[in-house]
């Protein structure tokens, strides 16, 4: 019944791997997002799509590559993973415009 | 100046009292605002959202000053199970972003 799931909860693995998160929402919304959480506990926007469209793209490394087959589904794709990419990841959804987000329950990564 | 600026804390308040936090925003085109919920290591959950007018949910009351660029939370009665980060959260530019505040602290002691 979880609105907003994203998989994995935890990820650890060593620098300059490959990595995924998968995200999806069964709420029929049009708008999803990438959300960052840092150390500081600082949530900053990365990407959103809107039925399966980029429509934000916020000044992130070239290594992080999202995905949206279709727009119930956002994927992020994590390339030579650094240090500094250490965070959790919130995946969200909402309709467009006024709507307040709905989140997962965010992956924690961690790059050792 | 950061798109939405909120006071860090940690305020830490008596079970009962009354506390309130202000986030400030620097886009006067904004037109939604909310408070968001985050327990620690939890995902954040929408507490409320700010409407013109100012709204109230039980102990929660939320008001909005689009002149000065703010908006307010306040919590009466406080419970032990308040005690979370409060986030403040306006859209941005596009209309599609919602921008976060890094949050106020609040603990409720016994």
């Amino acid at each position: 019944d979880t609105a907003v799931s994203q998989t994995p909860k935890y990820l650890v693995t060593q620098m300059g791997n490959d990595k995924s998160i998968k995200c999806e929402q069964n709420l029929g919304h049009d708008t999803m997002y990438w959300y960052k959480q840092d150390s500081k506990k600082f949530l900053k926007i990365m990407f959103s799509y809107n039925n399966k469209e980029l429509i934000i793209n916020e000044t992130v490394p070239n290594r992080f590559s999202p995905k949206s087959p279709d727009k119930a589904h956002l994927n992020l794709h994590i390339n030579s993973l650094e240090l500094g990419d250490s965070a959790v990841y919130f995946c969200a959804s909402s309709q467009p415009g006024r709507s307040p987000l709905h989140f997962g329950n965010g992956t924690r990564l961690t790059v050792t | 100046r950061k798109e939405v600026e909120q006071d860090p804390g940690p305020f830490n308040v008596p079970e009962g009292a009354t506390v309130a936090f202000n986030c400030t925003y620097s886009n006067s085109a904004s037109q939604s605002f909310f408070w968001y919920r985050q327990d620690c290591r939890k995902e954040p959950k929408l507490l409320m959202s700010v409407y013109s007018s100012g709204n109230e949910d039980g102990r929660f009351t939320a008001q909005l000053n689009r002149a000065s660029q703010y908006i307010s939370l306040l919590i009466r009665d406080s419970k032990l199970s308040d005690s979370a980060t409060y986030l403040c959260v306006v859209n941005g530019n596009s209309g599609y972003a919602l921008n976060f505040g890094k949050g106020t602290s609040l603990l409720v002691t016994p």
